[in-house]
């Protein structure tokens, strides 16, 4: 596509459910990122994927967070028995290069709303 | 530890006047330097970035950024500003080594009101 796209654009749960958050990279970019942005506070790294594998997942804040990444594409963030704290919008990007080249720009997507009660 | 500071969570400018939002680092070594862009319900949106070189950066809608090796700063900036600037804007910073290079941090991020 376009551009990267993630879905839904907004979900709201119930505190305990498990919720999967869907990104889809721009095609062909190697590296995908997820980050959390919560209300009055800046960007906070999760997780990052150079092709399937997470070389970088010290962001994720608890155990009730994983992702995975399949077929070099799409990924999905799950967070299970969630709690209101984790009430944030989440953030995908993506970039053509790995990591390593780090001056490569990363390209976001909408984000997810996510609010839990 | 590293860290990206945005000391103005607002900074208001009349249209047609100079702008100036704020952001010094606390990294080692010299990090790569990215200015983005969020509107309202959108994702964010890469401005510019330092990698290297010229000091004076120029990137999308006019804007432009000075990387200050001696002060750590990287104060994005328009010389006139316009409504449609209005938006949310973040500094981050990202580590020169391979190894620790996926992480970028943000600043708090900075809230721009152009009034007409």
């Amino acid at each position: 596509g376009a551009g990267v796209s993630q879905s839904p654009s907004n979900k709201v749960t119930e505190k305990g459910k498990d919720v999967e958050l869907r990104c889809d990279p721009i095609s062909g970019h190697t590296a995908l990122y997820w980050y959390r942005q919560s209300l009055g506070q800046g960007l906070e790294f999760l997780i990052y994927f150079q092709g399937n594998s997470a070389p970088d997942k010290s962001g994720l804040p608890s155990d009730r967070f994983s992702a995975e990444r399949t077929g070099g594409s799409v990924s999905t963030l799950t967070i299970q028995r969630t709690q209101q704290e984790d009430s944030a919008v989440y953030l995908c990007a993506s970039s053509l290069r790995s990591a390593e080249v780090s001056w490569e720009t990363q390209y976001f997507g909408p984000g997810t709303r996510l609010l839990v009660l | 530890a590293q860290s990206v500071a945005q000391p103005e969570d607002q900074v208001n400018v009349a249209e047609g006047n100079p702008l100036t939002v704020k952001c010094t680092y606390s990294v080692s070594g010299n990090p790569y330097l990215f200015w983005y862009v969020q509107y309202p319900n959108r994702g964010l949106q890469f401005l510019l970035k330092y990698i290297t070189g010229d000091n004076l950066v120029k990137g999308s809608y006019g804007f432009e950024a000075e990387f200050n090796k001696s002060q750590t700063s990287f104060h994005l900036k328009k010389p006139s500003a316009l409504v449609s600037d209005s938006a949310l804007y973040f500094c981050a910073v990202r580590d020169r080594n391979p190894s620790s290079a996926s992480k970028i941090i943000f600043g708090s991020g900075t809230r721009l009101s152009i009034r007409p």
